[in-house]
C-alpha cells in the first residue's frame, strides 16, 4: 500500500540551529516527492519537489531535501532555522499530475529563541 | 495574479444538513483537486476534476460529490453531514496536461458540524 510516514509529530529547535525533518514513503512506482509547509490558518505552500535527476533538491526559503531510494526516504533540511519557520510540514508522494497525492500526518516545528 | 481562492472561509452546519464549498483555481490552471484535512492530520485526497469530469477519487463515500464548471472553478458538495465531516477542506489547482504538475493550494474552508 502507498503511504508516507513522518516519524516525528513535533520537533523543537533553537533559532539558528540546523533542522532535519524525516520522511519515509512506500510507493510501488517511481515516486514524485514533495514537501509542503502550512502556517496556521493558511493553505499549503510547496517548498520543493523531486521528480528525477539530482537527488539533492533545493527549494524555497533555504530548504533542501535529499532523495535516498535505498532508504525510501526524502528528508527535509535547513542549515539555520529562523523563528518564521515555525509551522507544520508535510511530506507527500504522488504520481504525475499530482492527483491522488498522499500526505504524511505532518511534523509541527517549534522554534525557540 | 490571484492564487487559488475558496469560499466561504468558515462554515457551521448541523448533522444531516448539506453543504457546498467553492473553489476558483489559479489563473491558467484547468484541474482542481479537493482534500479533507482533519485536525492534527495530513490532507486526504477526495477527488480531482479535469475537463468538467471527475478524473480520480479517493476513499470517500458518495455523500461527497463535486462539479467543475467551464471556467474551471469547482464545487464540493457534502450531503447528510456527520460530525466526522468537521475538517479543513482544501482545494488545489494545477495544469492537468503538465507532466508532474505542481499543485497550488487555497487557504481552505473550515467546516464545523454540530
Amino acid at each position: 500500500a502507498q503511504s508516507v510516514t513522518q516519524p516525528d509529530i513535533h520537533i523543537t529547535v533553537s533559532e539558528g540551529a540546523s533542522l532535519e525533518l524525516r520522511c519515509n514513503y512506500s510507493y510501488g512506482a517511481t515516486p514524485y516527492l514533495f514537501w509542503y509547509v502550512q502556517s496556521p490558518g493558511q493553505g499549503l505552500q510547496l517548498l520543493l519537489k523531486y521528480f528525477s535527476g539530482d537527488t539533492l533538491v533545493q527549494g524555497i526559503k533555504g530548504f533542501e531535501a535529499e532523495f535516498k531510494r535505498s532508504q525510501s526516504s526524502f528528508n527535509l533540511r535547513k542549515p539555520s532555522v529562523h523563528w518564521s519557520d515555525a509551522a507544520e510540514y508535510f511530506c507527500a508522494v504522488g504520481p504525475t499530475g499530482g492527483f491522488k497525492t498522499i500526505f504524511g500526518a505532518g511534523t509541527r516545528l517549534f522554534v525557540k529563541a | 495574479d490571484a492564487g487559488v481562492t475558496q469560499s466561504p472561509t468558515h462554515l457551521i452546519k448541523t448533522r444531516g444538513q448539506q453543504v457546498t464549498l467553492r473553489c476558483s483555481p489559479k489563473s491558467g490552471h484547468d484541474t482542481v483537486s479537493w482534500y479533507q484535512q482533519a485536525l492534527g492530520q495530513g490532507p486526504q485526497f477526495i477527488f480531482q476534476y479535469y475537463e468538467e469530469e471527475e478524473r480520480q477519487r479517493g476513499n470517500f463515500p458518495d455523500r461527497f460529490s463535486g462539479h467543475q464548471f467551464p471556467n474551471y472553478s469547482s464545487e464540493l458538495n457534502v450531503n447528510a453531514l456527520w460530525l466526522g465531516d468537521s475538517a479543513l477542506y482544501l482545494c488545489a489547482s494545477s495544469i492537468g496536461s503538465s507532466q508532474g504538475g505542481t499543485q497550488y493550494f487555497g487557504p481552505g474552508t473550515r467546516l464545523l458540524v454540530l
